[in-house]
């Protein structure tokens, strides 16, 4: 079993709709990163959160550390949303840099 | 724009070769971590580097070695390459010990072994 698992795996989505992608994990950690993934492969850092709720513009990241469980969200979806976006966490001890990943979610928001 | 470049972009390489990866960062970023990233995976963690030392390291087998440079470039080598290791390589930077320093990714190189 993956110590950070995401769901769904995919989403389709229209435009305009409020998205919610779901994040689990199984080990202790420091913080939890919401990342996205453009076609290409390049990353975008979208949220560092160690505990609460963080909002940028139309994206709002939520973490329950008790119950190790995460929540990003999209409100007003957009087509330009269309990415993976994948959650990370640091494990509580370990490095920084040294996450470990989900497999992502692919979101594609239709027109 | 995350002022983290890599190169190449793309690179093919047949089994058995050696490959050298480059990843430049911004001043200040003295921390940098490489991340293996296979097709339909998240990605892996490699190894992370700091003050020019290795600070970290994940599951990966002895040829893949790296480099950090005072300069904060760096470079992952994968020696004797095998077709599993036809991935996307990430790096990522970031300014250790600030608690709300996120990493910075760069856009990544697509190695291909043939």
């Amino acid at each position: 079993k993956n110590e950070v698992e995401q769901s769904p795996q995919n989403l389709t989505a229209q435009e305009g709709e409020f998205i919610t992608i779901n994040c689990s994990y199984s080990v202790g950690i420091s913080a939890l990163h919401w990342l996205q993934q453009h076609p290409g492969g390049g990353i975008v850092s979208l949220f560092m959160l160690s505990s609460g709720k963080k909002k940028h513009g139309r994206l709002i990241a939520t973490i329950n550390i008790q119950e190790k469980h995460s929540s990003l969200h999209i409100t007003a979806s957009h087509p330009r949303d269309s990415a993976v976006y994948i959650c990370a966490v640091c494990r509580y001890g370990g490095s920084q840099g040294n996450l470990i990943f989900g497999k992502g979610t692919k979101l594609s928001v239709k027109p | 724009e995350t002022g983290v470049t890599q190169s190449p972009t793309h690179l093919i390489k047949t089994r058995g070769q050696q490959v050298t990866l480059r990843c430049s960062s911004q001043s200040g970023h003295n921390t940098v971590s490489w991340y293996q990233q296979a097709l339909g995976q998240g990605p892996q963690f490699i190894f992370q580097y700091y003050r020019e030392e290795e600070n970290g390291r994940g599951n990966f087998p002895p040829r893949f070695s790296g480099l950090q440079f005072p300069n904060y470039s760096s470079e992952l080598n994968v020696n004797a390459l095998e077709l599993d290791d036809s991935a996307l390589y990430l790096c990522a930077t970031l300014t250790r010990g600030r608690s709300t320093d996120t990493q910075y990714f760069g856009p990544g190189t697509r190695l291909t072994v043939l």
